[in-house]
């Protein structure tokens, strides 16, 4: 499984944009790059997910570089409901399971 | 908005005992996953249900676990004889199945914590 590197933790002011970097320098042609989030005593919780393009949704973001070795998830306007560890997983095709690394640690301030 | 759920939230074992974790899915999910958290440490992938078999396990799913869907709706974690190592926290997720697995994300439901003393 090809691996991820995220910083252990970011701060961020409340309401400001946060930009989550991963570095994915092994990635294959068919990984998809996954962001999940885990909110403090809860269980993961899905937030986009891409394979090439540049991806929105309600929550976030999702930045690919053109060479796939990097993403950046983006938060707009972070909030304190936003504070969580945030994990960039890549899902080979042909595989159901998530390899979760250690992610990182947004703290939002007030 | 549909939602993963789990019972109990939190169950306490002995040693050796058998325990079964218990998920509902979300209603029309065809793929379902069991994870584990030990305390302070990755989530960790322990297997992959489809079709009523078993279709991806991690080396730590052994011979002590096994997964069963007994009726439509509930899918079951059993652990035979828990081991102290055992203590963590299991989250059960489902994901659609009208995609490539690698494209579908995953519901993850609260989970449960259980504690072997």
């Amino acid at each position: 499984d090809a691996k991820t590197t995220q910083p252990n933790s970011m701060e961020s002011n409340e309401e400001e944009p946060v930009h989550l970097p991963c570095n994915h320098s092994t990635i294959s042609g068919t990984d998809y790059i996954h962001w999940y989030r885990q909110l403090p005593s809860q269980g993961p919780e899905y937030v986009i997910h891409g394979l090439t393009s540049n991806v929105n949704n309600r929550m976030a973001s999702l930045a690919i570089a053109e060479d796939r070795k990097s993403s950046t998830l983006i938060l707009h306007r972070a909030t304190l409901r936003d504070a969580a560890v945030y994990y960039c997983i890549l899902r080979a095709s042909g595989t159901y399971k998530y390899i979760f690394g250690t992610g990182t640690r947004l703290k939002v301030l007030a | 908005e549909p939602e993963v759920t789990q019972t109990p939230s939190h169950q306490v074992t002995q040693m050796g005992q058998e325990v079964i974790l218990r998920c509902v899915p979300i209603s029309n999910h065809l793929y379902f996953y069991w994870y584990r958290q030990i305390l302070g440490q990755k989530v960790e992938f322990l297997v992959s249900f489809y079709n009523n078999e078993i279709s991806e396990k991690s080396e730590i799913f052994d011979d002590q676990f096994s997964v069963e869907r007994p009726d439509g709706s509930n899918f079951t974690l059993k652990i035979r004889s828990t081991k102290l190592e055992d203590s963590a926290m299991y989250f059960c997720a489902s994901s659609e199945g009208n995609l490539a697995p690698s494209y579908n994300e995953q519901f993850f439901g609260p989970g449960t914590r259980l504690t072997v003393l």
